[in-house]
């Protein structure tokens, strides 16, 4: 079967640390960009960041307020995805959706069910 | 970054009507531009990329059209499992960006 699988997500402090799993099945994993997309509570979607397959760079990409606090990752030979987040703020707070890019650019073709992680002293 | 903005915020329809939702990027994404759709507590679903393509099993009653900075959705014959928030996505540059969505109800 073709799924996304997310883990890890919780309660946290801010300031505090979690990281969040994503595993893959069904489809070329190596070949594949994966993202990270979060909706707040009743908001809309935000694309936080990515990271591009081993053939392309792996390189990582991220938006303006996770840059220098979340770090993405991979494993290509379990087929999961890491997105590491530090110095969590409030404003984290929200569902957290990994995302595997389409074949022909930078879209999302397959959603995984996301996981809430929600940051409150 | 490049602000996507969809109108109405809102839209409000009988089954079996039409709908069509707008999209407008603060500059030219060309065409690559995507749509989703999301019900609550669900994950969104890729309904369109590059402006036009349909997904694989997206029906034929969903079309997406544009480039540029001005795109449409429409849905034709709206059916109740059509009721949904809908969402635009640029992908054209970085960091890529989503409109607020438009909320299609009955």
């Amino acid at each position: 079967e073709v799924q996304l699988v997310e883990s890890g997500g919780g309660f946290i402090k801010p300031g505090g640390s979690l990281r969040l799993s994503c595993a893959a099945s069904g489809f070329t994993f190596s070949r594949a960009w994966m993202s990270w997309v979060r909706q707040a509570p009743g908001k809309g979607l935000e694309w936080i960041g990515r990271i591009k397959s081993q053939k392309d760079g792996g390189t990582t990409d991220y938006a303006a307020p996770v840059n220098g606090r979340f770090t993405g990752s991979r494993d290509d030979s379990t087929n999961t995805v890491y997105l590491q987040m530090n110095s969590l703020k409030t404003e984290d707070t929200g569902v957290y959706y990994c995302a595997k890019g389409g074949p022909y650019g930078d879209y999302v073709d397959l959603w995984g069910q996301g996981t809430l992680v929600t940051v409150s002293s | 970054d490049i602000v996507m903005t969809q109108s109405p915020a809102t839209l409000s329809v009988s089954p079996g009507e039409g709908a069509s939702l707008s999209c407008w990027a603060s500059q030219s994404v060309s065409s690559k531009l995507a749509w989703y759709q999301q019900k609550p507590g669900q994950a969104p679903r890729l309904l369109i990329y590059h402006a036009s393509a349909r997904a694989t099993g997206i029906p034929a009653r969903f079309s997406g059209s544009g480039s540029g900075t001005e795109f449409t959705l429409t849905i034709s014959s709206l059916q109740s499992e059509d009721f949904a928030v809908y969402y635009c996505q640029q992908y054209n540059d970085w960091p890529r960006t989503f409109g607020q969505g438009t909320k299609v109800e009955i």
